[in-house]
């Protein structure tokens, strides 16, 4: 079965610096990847998704992510983070075999200080 | 245009009673999904629709847990003799098709709170 790992709960960074958030997978074939952003009061907003080609994937609001088979990792980034950036994101997986479901990770909350 | 839309947004209720969550999908989207996402984790599938037909229930927990799509468009999840451990945040989500690469647009969620 699919199984998401996102290892950090917290992270906090400060206004300006880079950000990378991890995320392993666990799936038997080649997985679609996405990451999601929510914020509060708000619902899951997609920031990006790989299914295939370019394994550097860009997305919405400056974030790229980059598919490493070889690590069963999918890892968020961000060059330089700005406070409207605070928020928790979800690592998901999926697999043609099962339509559209999705397999979440636990989420990592991001905090932004100035 | 409009997003997807959850009534109630939030719900109280006691242990053992029935609720009903409404989901109103983005028009035009056949592919309609629930999740339940308990607090501090991530979204946990629960059913989905392809029209008015249930093409994957694997995630209900149990049956007392039940939803429809009668004509295809809104969505009711129904929870029979609640429980508190049933208290979480329900969200729904809908897409053009339920191809993997069809993008997931989702409401903002019900609130379930079982007392």
């Amino acid at each position: 079965a699919q199984s998401v790992t996102q290892p950090d709960i917290h992270i906090t960074v400060s206004e300006g610096a880079s950000l990378e958030l991890r995320c392993n997978y666990s799936y038997g074939a080649t997985p679609y990847l996405f990451w999601y952003v929510q914020s509060p009061g708000q619902g899951l907003q997609l920031l990006l998704k790989y299914f295939s080609g370019d394994t550097l994937v860009q997305g919405i609001k400056g974030f790229e992510a980059e598919f490493k088979r070889s690590q069963s990792s999918f890892n968020l980034r961000k060059p330089s983070v700005h406070w409207s950036d605070a928020a928790e994101y979800f690592c998901a997986v999926g697999a043609s075999l099962y339509g559209n479901k999705l397999v979440f990770g636990a989420g990592t909350i991001l905090r932004v200080k100035s | 245009g409009a997003g997807v839309s959850q009534t109630p947004s939030n719900k109280v209720t006691e242990k053992g009673k029935y609720v009903e969550l409404r989901c109103d999908p983005i028009s035009g989207h056949t592919a309609l999904y629930w999740y339940r996402q308990s607090l501090g984790q991530g979204p946990e599938f629960l059913i989905y629709f392809q029209g008015t037909g249930a093409a994957d229930d694997s995630g209900l927990p149990n049956d007392r847990f039940f939803a429809v799509r009668p004509e295809g468009s809104v969505s009711t999840l129904k929870i029979q003799r609640t429980e508190r451990g049933d208290s979480a945040v329900y969200l729904c989500a809908s897409s053009p098709t339920s191809e993997p690469n069809s993008p997931l647009h989702f409401g903002n969620g019900t609130r379930l709170t079982v007392t």
